[in-house]
């Protein structure tokens, strides 16, 4: 299973693009990149799935380059409801146990 | 999307009880289950993989004799806290896959989490 490490924490402001960096340098070949959106006292949320390029839903973009040792999380325009903790989980469908990094805590300020 | 829901929200028991989270997965059938534990502060650390049918497979440290799982259907696993213990005091999450609501069929939903307070 392939080991993701993330920032610890993030700061922006309301309005601005956050991009949210994930190394997961073992990454094999049939794993594909989620992401996870957590608030305190809930259940992660899914927010974007990607194996390879841009994957763009409604609400960010992922961007994962051609050797796919690293993934992207963008949030365009971030508002206070955005703070919470961002996880990237690797792992192939077929046997995939979804196992957690400790994340990335973004803090959006006024 | 698909959801999972678990039942109860929040439970305070004394220690010494045991008590019993349900996880149900409302629209799809799901054959997999993953029960977590969350610390304050902390990320989710899998407790077990519950499989219909069979018996669950317990992660390293985790006690299988006080977390016992049950996955009788293909839509509900229920995880029982034996003998609880003040230290027992966590938030508890399960997640379940639908491989065929999602692109890919990778997708995991996750329930709201149960705050289990032990006195």
């Amino acid at each position: 299973l392939a080991k993701t490490t993330q920032p610890i924490s993030m700061d922006s402001y309301e309005g601005q693009e956050v991009n949210i960096t994930c190394s997961h340098n073992n990454i094999a070949t049939n794993d594909y990149i989620t992401w996870y959106q957590q608030f305190p006292s809930q259940g992660p949320r899914f927010i974007i799935q990607g194996y390879k390029t841009k994957v763009t839903n409604e609400v960010a973009s992922l961007f994962i380059p051609a050797d796919r040792k690293s993934s992207t999380l963008s949030l365009p325009r971030v508002s206070l409801s955005d703070t919470a903790v961002y996880y990237c989980l690797v792992g192939d469908g077929g046997s995939y146990i979804p196992t957690f990094g400790r994340g990335t805590s973004l803090i959006v300020h006024p | 999307g698909a959801v999972v829901s678990q039942h109860p929200s929040w439970v305070i028991c004394k220690s010494g009880t045991s008590v019993k989270i349900e996880c149900r997965s409302l629209d799809f059938q799901a054959t997999t289950m993953f029960w977590y534990r969350q610390f304050p502060k902390q990320s989710l650390m899998l407790m077990a993989t519950s499989n219909e049918g069979s018996k669950a497979t317990y992660e390293q440290g985790v006690e299988k004799d006080k977390f016992l799982i049950n996955h009788a259907s293909l839509t509900l696993s229920t995880l029982t806290v034996t003998s609880a213990h003040p230290e027992d005091s966590s938030f508890y999450i399960c997640s379940a896959r639908d491989p065929t609501n999602a692109p890919t069929g990778y997708e995991q939903y996750f329930g709201p989490g149960t705050r289990l307070t032990v006195t």
